[in-house]
């Protein structure tokens, strides 16, 4: 039972094309999240999302644009890819949105931009 | 702002070693701390969540401690095994449920 996925695993794509990667969780839990995770391994939040309402949003270019359709799943999407966007993409999840609430990771998605 | 500090940035020790990471946190104001684990190509697994009213936290052979006052938190894994082998994070909310990642500790056990 895979409790949060994430599709693909990778990801290799040309400068300036518009890539999706897809999330779901099974969990049954209310919040998800998008962390970005670079070369240099330092993992960051970029969006989090509440009951399919968006709750953090860091200083992100507005090229990434998540969606949340339900409560189960939060796909992001990204324009007009750039060479800096290559990285590791963790979804995560947790039941609530509070501070006291465990985060579950997917798997990872490696995007690479030529 | 928090920041997030992990040190050592590597470690390899010989099977059997008991071993300490450390963590270092600038806000001291946090309800909880939580340790990860990463292994390459996968995502990462939580190991222990240390809430502020908690000193230490067991699971099996990992402990993990929390000093709020000095803005530390030390994860000691007793006996380790080459299946320890892994990426060690730890992580502490800035606000909310967000959380600010410390670069991690590459650790390598040898049989």
């Amino acid at each position: 039972d895979t409790a949060v996925s994430q599709t693909p695993k990778y990801l290799v794509t040309q400068m300036g094309n518009d890539k999706s990667i897809k999330c779901e969780q099974n969990l049954g839990h209310d919040t998800m999240y998008w962390y970005k995770q670079d070369s240099k391994k330092f993992l960051k939040i970029m969006f989090s999302y509440n009951n399919k309402e968006l709750i953090i949003n860091e200083t992100v270019p507005n090229r990434f644009s998540p969606k949340s359709p339900d409560k189960a799943h939060l796909n992001l999407h990204i324009n007009s890819l750039e060479l800096g966007d290559s990285a590791v993409y963790f979804c995560a999840s947790s039941q609530g949105s509070g501070n006291t609430d465990t985060q579950y990771f997917g798997p990872g998605t490696r995007l690479t931009v030529l | 702002k928090q920041e997030v500090t992990q040190i050592p940035a590597a470690l390899s020790v010989p099977e059997g070693e008991n071993l300490v990471l450390n963590c270092s946190f600038t806000d001291s104001a946090i309800y909880n701390l939580q340790w990860f684990r990463q292994d390459p190509g996968k995502g990462l697994t939580s190991l222990l969540l240390i809430q502020s009213s908690q000193r230490e936290q067991t699971s099996g052979r990992l402990n993990a401690s929390l000093d709020k006052s000095s803005g530390r938190s030390t994860l000691y894994i007793a006996a380790s095994q080459p299946g320890d082998s892994a990426t060690y994070l730890c992580a502490a909310p800035e606000y909310g449920n967000k959380l600010v990642f410390g670069a991690g500790t590459i650790l390598r056990v040898k049989s």
